[in-house]
């Protein structure tokens, strides 16, 4: 089974402090990915990296910015936390061409930002 | 990204039931898929549709693949306690995801 594993269910955090989240796959896919999810709204992208060292930005990627330096991990990292980034965070992998397995989730880090 | 446009955005169940929920999108996509999110975990792959008209079922689940790849629905049949959690939706081109809002679903035992 795919296992991705993210290092934290939860964190609280205050404003201004810097943050890393990591996600951890076991499964040797080269896409990985960064999610936040809020009532409301469903999943939204942050980050995706199809390589280590290589990423690209999301549909939001403003306070954010990440890195891959192994494959099997990806990090996400709030260089100045604020509160209007206390959300949930979902990491996922798929392998380069997703085809029939659309993408495995971890199980989320809630983040609270004080 | 595009959010896609799922309804309702919630639902109380009676046991037994079955119900539908849906996804419409002003573009079309390759793939289709249907997760459920359980309280505490992340998002779970249900159903999975390649081809435009297809219907797939996964044990008392059943999902669509709009003619115009712009839609999808799911069904649930007989629901049962099990089936509370938060269902997305998601069009998939090359490796990208798009998602609906979710619909929660909460069973009335």
């Amino acid at each position: 089974d795919v296992k991705v594993t993210q290092s934290s269910r939860y964190l609280v955090k205050r404003t201004g402090e810097k943050v890393f989240l990591e996600c951890v796959q076991d499964m040797d896919h080269e896409n990985m990915f960064w999610y936040r999810q809020d009532p409301g709204l469903g999943l939204r992208l942050i980050y995706f990296s199809y390589d280590v060292k290589m990423k690209e930005k999301g549909d939001i990627p403003e306070g954010y910015s990440v890195s891959r330096e192994k494959k099997e991990r990806f990090s996400l990292i709030l260089e100045s936390a604020s509160t209007n980034q206390t959300s949930m965070y979902l990491c996922a992998s798929s392998p380069l061409v997703a085809g029939a397995f659309g993408q495995y989730f971890g199980p989320g880090t809630r983040l609270t930002v004080t | 990204g595009q959010q896609l446009n799922q309804s309702p955005q919630s639902m109380f169940i009676q046991e037994g039931e079955d119900v539908s929920m849906n996804c419409t999108s002003s573009s079309i996509f390759n793939t289709w898929l249907w997760y459920k999110q359980e309280p505490g975990e992340g998002p779970v792959l249900l159903i999975a549709l390649y081809k435009a008209g297809e219907l797939t079922s996964n044990g008392r689940l059943t999902a669509q693949f709009g003619i115009t790849r712009k839609d999808s629905f799911l069904n649930i049949s007989a629901s049962i306690p099990s089936d509370v959690g938060i269902y997305f939706c998601a069009g998939q081109n090359d490796y990208k995801l798009s998602f609906g809002a979710g619909t929660t679903v909460t069973v009335r035992a």
